[in-house]
């Protein structure tokens, strides 16, 4: 079946540092891939997408993705977190032609100060 | 303002009376979705829609019905609700579901209570 899984359902980190929420896939062909973020009490907000071509999206908010098709995965990172990037985020596919876009079970983020 | 709308955004109901959740946008999007959010599960679509008069299930439509008479509404209904459909609510529209115009727009969220 086709799947996005992210293997964190949570995540601390101190603010400053680097960041690295992890998201694999499996499709039969190279999916789309989307980063979505929930602030609390909110609705989702797009971070970023990749559809083919340059294997490093770059986002809003100073976040960055990077396609790898070898180890079927598509990981959003950021170099020094802020306490306002504190939220869940979901990774999500869906195949080329595809209508049904699946939704990973998200990752808790919490940033200490 | 781009904007995805849910109403009720709050709604405490008892088992088997109908209710109805409303969704619009404005933004002359075709696609339109909606989506359960649990602990633990993420995101489940429930159905989505294509365009006016299509529709199609998503992968948990037991229990709901959708239409869309309308490009801009995509309502979602609840015959008979029962306690395992307590849960947040999403409504998301996108111009489409793939592509370069791939982005959902996603509505503030309907917190459903079924007791």
């Amino acid at each position: 079946a086709q799947s996005v899984t992210q293997p964190d359902i949570h995540i601390t980190v101190s603010e400053g540092a680097s960041l690295e929420l992890r998201c694999n896939y499996s499709y039969g062909a190279t999916p789309y891939l989307f980063w979505y973020v929930q602030s609390p009490g909110q609705g989702l907000q797009l971070l970023l997408k990749y559809f083919s071509g340059d294997t490093l999206v770059q986002g809003i908010k100073g976040f960055e993705a990077e396609f790898k098709r070898s180890q079927s995965s598509f990981n959003l990172r950021k170099p020094s977190v802020h306490w306002s990037d504190a939220a869940e985020y979901f990774c999500a596919g869906v195949t080329g032609g595809g209508n049904k876009l699946t939704f990973g079970t998200g990752t808790q983020l919490k940033v200490e100060l | 303002e781009a904007q995805v709308t849910q109403n009720p955004r709050y709604l405490i109901t008892v088992t088997g009376k109908k209710l109805t959740v409303t969704c619009s946008q404005n933004m002359n999007h075709e696609y339109m979705s909606w989506y359960r959010q649990d602990p633990g599960l993420g995101l489940r679509q429930i159905y989505y829609s294509m365009n006016v008069e299509v529709t199609d299930k998503g992968d948990v439509p037991e229990g709901y019905k959708v239409s869309r008479k309308e490009k801009r509404n995509f309502p979602l209904i609840l015959e008979s609700p029962s306690p395992n459909q307590t849960s947040l609510y999403f409504c998301a529209s996108s111009l489409s579901v793939t592509g370069v115009a791939g982005e959902l727009f996603f509505g503030e969220g309907s917190r459903l209570t079924v007791l």
